[in-house]
């Protein structure tokens, strides 16, 4: 079945405790990306790589790190959480290398809350 | 002003009803234009894209762009209770390199029987 699977799907931390979320999808895909999600912001763009070792800033980059290692993992990195990073997460990934143009696949989310 | 605007509802509507969903831009080098539809705990789902103005039908669902409003709209006919989710608006732009995917704030749907 073709999926991006995200861990760990909650969880609760304090603030300057490093964490990694990872990102895993299993189509082959060249693009990857990360997303936060925040009641009345809509889905705001953290990080993307367009293929292997290929990273690049979105919109809020922040705070965040990446990396993309392998073609199906782009774990998504806190180094020092702060409470204002408290949202839902998710990974999506799409065939096509500009992204938006096809079809994202979104993960299940990661709710994250710092504490 | 936001590049893309939604109203986030919610939405109320009974069974059979026709919903429709908007969304303004203020960007005219958009040039894609998607609607997501998200189920409660779960992640977006590509429900209908389009490139050019005019309608787009898909079953129950059309998608419309008027680019020269900058306007954007999904309609869901007989609407039913598995209906009832949050949809969020999509626009790209791809130009010279520059690659920019921007999503409305979302608007929350529930029909009810």
């Amino acid at each position: 079945e073709a999926q991006v699977t995200q861990n760990p799907r909650y969880l609760i931390t304090v603030t300057g405790k490093k964490l990694t979320v990872t990102c895993s999808q299993n189509m082959n895909h060249e693009y990857m990306s990360w997303y936060r999600q925040d009641p009345g912001l809509g889905l705001r763009q953290i990080y993307y790589s367009m293929n292997v070792e290929v990273t690049d800033k979105g919109d809020v980059p922040e705070g965040y790190k990446v990396s993309r290692k392998e073609k199906r993992n782009f774990p998504l990195i806190l180094e020092s959480p702060s409470p204002n990073q408290t949202s839902l997460y998710f990974c999506a990934s799409s065939s096509q290398r500009t992204g938006g143009t096809g079809e994202l696949f979104f993960g299940e989310g990661s709710r994250l809350t710092v504490l | 002003q936001k590049e893309v605007e939604q109203d986030p509802g919610p939405l109320s509507v009974p069974e059979g009803a026709i919903v429709s969903l908007n969304c303004t831009y203020s960007n005219s080098a958009f040039q894609y234009f998607m609607w997501y539809r998200q189920y409660s705990r779960k992640g977006p789902e590509l429900l209908m894209y389009t490139y050019s103005s005019g309608n787009k039908e898909d079953g129950r669902f059309t998608a419309q762009v008027d680019k020269s409003s900058k306007y954007i709209s999904l309609f869901i006919r007989d609407s039913q209770p598995s209906d009832s989710a949050t949809y969020l608006c999509a626009m790209h732009m791809f130009s010279g390199g520059y690659n920019k995917l921007i999503f409305g704030a979302g608007t929350r749907l529930a029909v009810h029987p």
